[in-house]
């Protein structure tokens, strides 16, 4: 989930388990959202997007779903991997220019 | 096709000294942005251009400023560099405006001021 401050909630994993992300996200008017993957000294990379008219959207081992009831989305990577290790962000976006970006959750594969 | 691409990767600054953050992309996008990144927060949004020929504020603007010189490359710049903006800054390019597309991100320039 969100964090506040300098530490990022980890989500430690066996390898082969499933791994959930979750994001609270702040506009209930936001129509599009991604999930990022952000490994060490790297820039943020794509992994999935979902528009509001969805509720589920697959992707290969990757799972994203929307609850805009509660405004929360969630990321669900099948079977984990441990080049899955990496920082993962939501971003939201209304209709406009720009994003607005979560803070991170890292996810930790153990072997 | 080499997405977008930053220079410097790292660089340190003294208090007060300027420099320009370089940002170019080839993939024909019309709109592009500069992000910085500290430690346990989300990207923030400095300045984006939503087309050549414009440039906007974003979050955080201050002790920043952007070109847009053609529509390839955007750079940053910071006219007289303060500790507070010590972070990891990114630049990132998107297709069209207002479209529901994701950003493709650069590298990133890792910046030092002491």
């Amino acid at each position: 989930g969100e964090s506040v401050g300098l530490h990022l909630p980890t989500l430690s994993v066996q390898e082969g388990d499933n791994s959930i992300i979750n994001c609270a996200y702040s506009n209930s008017a936001s129509d599009y959202f991604i999930w990022y993957k952000q490994e060490s000294g790297k820039g943020p990379q794509f992994i999935i997007d979902i528009r509001s008219n969805m509720d589920k959207r697959q992707g290969q081992r990757v799972t994203v779903l929307l609850n805009k009831t509660v405004k929360h989305l969630s990321l669900q990577i099948a079977a984990t991997q441990p080049g899955d290790s990496a920082v993962y962000f939501c971003a939201e976006n209304n209709y406009g220019q720009n994003f607005v970006f979560g803070p991170g959750t890292r996810l930790s594969v153990l072997p | 096709n080499a997405g977008v691409t930053q220079t410097p990767k790292f660089q340190v600054l003294k208090t007060g000294q300027s420099m320009t953050l370089q940002c170019a992309q080839d993939m024909n996008h019309n709109s592009m942005y500069w992000y910085r990144q500290d430690p346990g927060m989300g990207l923030r949004l400095i300045y984006y251009s939503a087309s050549e020929g414009t440039t906007d504020k974003g979050e955080v603007p201050n002790g920043y400023n952007v070109s847009r010189l053609n529509k390839r490359e955007f750079s940053l710049r910071l006219e007289s560099a303060a500790p507070s903006q010590t972070s990891v800054y990114f630049c990132a390019s998107r297709a069209g405006q207002g479209a529901q597309e994701t950003q493709y991100f650069g590298p990133g320039t890792r910046l030092l001021v002491l």
